[in-house]
């Protein structure tokens, strides 16, 4: 049984298409969160849900927009895609936010801008 | 002031060596400290943490030492295994506002 479950683990698109990866945990978890890793490997968090609740959201383009429909779910829509959006995407979850819990990763969304 | 600098960017070692990988920080409200492993295709997964009232943790193979005073931290994993071929991240993380920040991450690879 998958912990952290993305779907899909590969997602190749035109430039200015709106596209959506979703995110599954089966952990019991409060808390998810949504990870970009560029070219680099550099990891760096976008967005953070508590129970449905938006509790971190960083410095993104409004282009990009997680959606919590339960405390089991986060997806991340991203509307009229760039090049520079091309990055692995990475879905977390942990116990509780804001304490010193182990955040639980998927196995990432792979998104090719063409 | 939210960074965490990893070090070094690479790392070759022998089959049975010891691997060690270094970090820094500035921000003294960071209050846990995880090593996550990334293999190709798959996602970070936690390693070992440690918190900054310990000055060191041990587990199995992997240690982190941590001295508050320089604002640093390390991995070391003894006797390395080609199995252990992967990318490590340190990571810092605050209460206040709950943000895991990463380190740039480190490529170790063991040779046999």
């Amino acid at each position: 049984d998958t912990a952290v479950s993305q779907t899909p683990k590969y997602l190749v698109t035109q430039m200015g298409n709106d596209k959506s990866i979703k995110c599954e945990q089966n952990l019991g978890h409060d808390t998810m969160y949504w990870y970009k890793q560029d070219s680099k490997k550099f990891l760096k968090i976008m967005f953070s849900y508590n129970n449905k609740e938006l509790i971190i959201n960083e410095t993104v383009p409004n282009r990009f927009s997680p959606k919590s429909p339960d405390k089991a779910h986060l997806n991340l829509h991203i509307n009229s895609l760039e090049l520079g959006d091309s990055a692995v995407y990475f879905c977390a979850s942990s116990q509780v936010a804001g304490i010193n819990q182990p955040q639980h990763f998927g196995d990432g969304t792979r998104l090719s801008i063409l | 002031q939210q960074q965490v600098k990893q070090s070094p960017q690479s790392l070759i070692v022998q089959k049975g060596g010891i691997s060690i990988i270094n970090c820094a920080y500035e921000n003294t409200a960071f209050d846990y400290f995880p090593w996550y492993q990334q293999f190709p295709g798959k996602g970070p997964a936690l390693l070992i943490a440690i918190r900054p009232d310990v000055s060191e943790k041990k587990e199995g193979r992997f240690t982190i030492s941590f001295n508050k005073s320089a604002k640093q931290f390390s991995l070391h994993i003894m006797d390395s295994q080609p199995g252990d071929s992967a990318t490590y991240f340190c990571a810092a993380h605050t209460s206040n506002t709950g943000k895991l920040i990463f380190g740039q991450g480190t490529t170790l690879q063991v040779k046999p």
